[in-house]
């Protein structure tokens, strides 16, 4: 599985756009880009996956360069509910299905 | 819809007890499952996953084991816990297709072995 590098913390104020990066420069053709987010003490939640098109929904924006090395999470109008640990996993096709989590990215949301 | 209970929400236990923690998943049938830890202020580790009655599969040593008894059943145990045990416990399921893989957690055990 390719490995992910994103930042340690980001700051963001309310209302605005958060925009979280995500390296990926070793993906590989069959592997999508998953992110999931933690808010404390909770269990990760899914958020949105892509594979090679910006996808979009009712939570967040996903855009992956045409390169597919990077990507970036868009949180369109961050709110303080927001805050959390967000993570960018990268997995392609296997047998287990398994997801592997890093540290991520803590955003925190402010007013 | 699909549900994820896990219980207990937190538990104390003493060096060298035993655990059992258990994750059971309604609405849903012949799930992938999986039991992560999250260490304090670390992200989370994938410690078994199972795709099947029986199918256990262990990430990384240690002095835990898990089991499937049931088709949406899947028990975290250990026979004596360490101190380097306490942690977040997240159970997770996803539907038997790959891809995509999309985990759904429940709301996790916290254990602290005194």
């Amino acid at each position: 599985d390719a490995k992910t590098t994103q930042p340690t913390s980001m700051d963001c104020a309310e209302g605005r756009a958060a925009n979280l990066p995500c390296n990926h420069s070793t993906i590989s053709g069959n592997e999508y880009v998953y992110w999931y987010r933690q808010i404390h003490s909770q269990g990760p939640q899914y958020i949105i996956h892509g594979l090679k098109n910006n996808e979009t929904n009712e939570m967040a924006s996903l855009i992956i360069t045409e390169d597919r090395k990077s990507s970036t999470l868009i949180l369109p109008h961050a709110t303080l509910r927001d805050t959390a640990v967000y993570y960018c996993i990268v997995r392609g096709t296997g047998t287990a299905s398994k997801l592997t989590f890093g540290t991520g990215t803590r955003l925190q949301v402010t007013l | 819809s699909q549900t994820i209970h896990q219980w207990p929400a937190t538990l104390v236990q003493p060096v060298g007890s035993p655990l059992s923690l258990e994750c059971t998943v309604e609405g849903t049938s012949n799930p992938n499952l999986y039991w992560y830890r999250q260490a304090a202020g670390r992200g989370l580790q994938l410690l078994f996953y199972s795709v099947g009655i029986g199918q256990i599969s262990s990430e990384v040593p240690q002095n835990l084991s898990a089991s499937r008894p049931q088709d949406r059943q899947f028990i975290l145990s250990s026979k004596k816990l360490l101190l380097s045990d306490s942690g977040f416990y997240l159970c997770a399921w996803s539907v038997q297709r790959d891809p995509p893989v999309l985990l759904h957690f429940g709301n996790g055990t916290r254990l602290t072995v005194t």
